[in-house]
């Protein structure tokens, strides 16, 4: 079967920087993705890796090791509007079907 | 530019009762996506729309969910009846699925759905 994982929930302080993680094991492997989720809001992109090593954007940096199933989330100098959940979501192949994993509960603290 | 646009944002009824929802995609997107999603969960797929076409609807309970999108835009999803398990929020999402496409999702802001 298909499984991706990732921590429940991760508590930082402002102004710090703060990795979430993600493993996954699927069939197929056609791109990451890292969505952001405010409570009550719809998911919105923030990046895709297909190949391996960093990509950053501004405070938010992602990166993917394709042998090891593995991806991680950086984000920087945090901010109390980062407190979302985090979605880490694989594309299987071709026909573009998404895994999602069931997010990481990010809380902020002063 | 307008983004994906959903309908109703709430909906509260009673087990049994049939329900609807509505959603209008970004202009030009062909690729559309009802996911439905649980408290504390990342988003499952029910279906996927290529213009109007359902290339995959494997996980849409067909027995009490059904759906549509009429001439390749707007979309209605329906459950009838509902069920005690069906209160979650459901999101509508598009894609433009052509070029360089990358696969990002465009979300609406979803319909929450409360089944008494």
């Amino acid at each position: 079967g298909q499984n991706i994982d990732q921590p429940t929930e991760m508590t930082a302080t402002e102004g710090a920087i703060v990795q979430i993680n993600c493993t996954y094991q699927t069939s197929g492997f056609n791109g990451l993705f890292w969505y952001q989720q405010h409570a009550g809001e719809a998911p919105t992109f923030l990046s895709y890796n297909v190949l391996d090593g960093l990509e950053e954007k501004g405070r938010f940096s992602s990166f993917l090791s394709r042998s090891k199933g593995y991806s991680y989330l950086l984000l920087k100098e945090l901010q109390m509007k980062d407190s979302a959940s985090y979605l880490c979501a694989v594309m299987m192949d071709s026909n573009y079907q998404l895994i999602w994993g069931a997010g990481t509960k990010l809380i902020i603290k002063p | 530019e307008a983004g994906v646009v959903q309908s109703p944002r709430y909906k509260i009824i009673e087990k049994k009762q049939p329900v609807a929802f509505w959603c209008n995609p970004i202009s030009g997107h062909n690729t559309l996506y009802w996911y439905l999603q649980n408290l504390g969960q990342g988003p499952e797929l029910l279906i996927r729309y290529e213009n109007e076409e359902a290339v995959d609807d494997s996980q849409l309970p067909k027995d009490r969910f059904s759906a549509e999108r009429l001439k390749g835009v707007d979309s209605t999803l329906k459950i009838q009846p509902a069920e005690l398990g069906d209160s979650a929020v459901y999101l509508c999402a598009s894609s433009p699925f052509e070029g360089d496409y990358t696969g990002e999702l465009f979300f609406g802001e979803g319909s929450r759905l409360t089944v008494l």
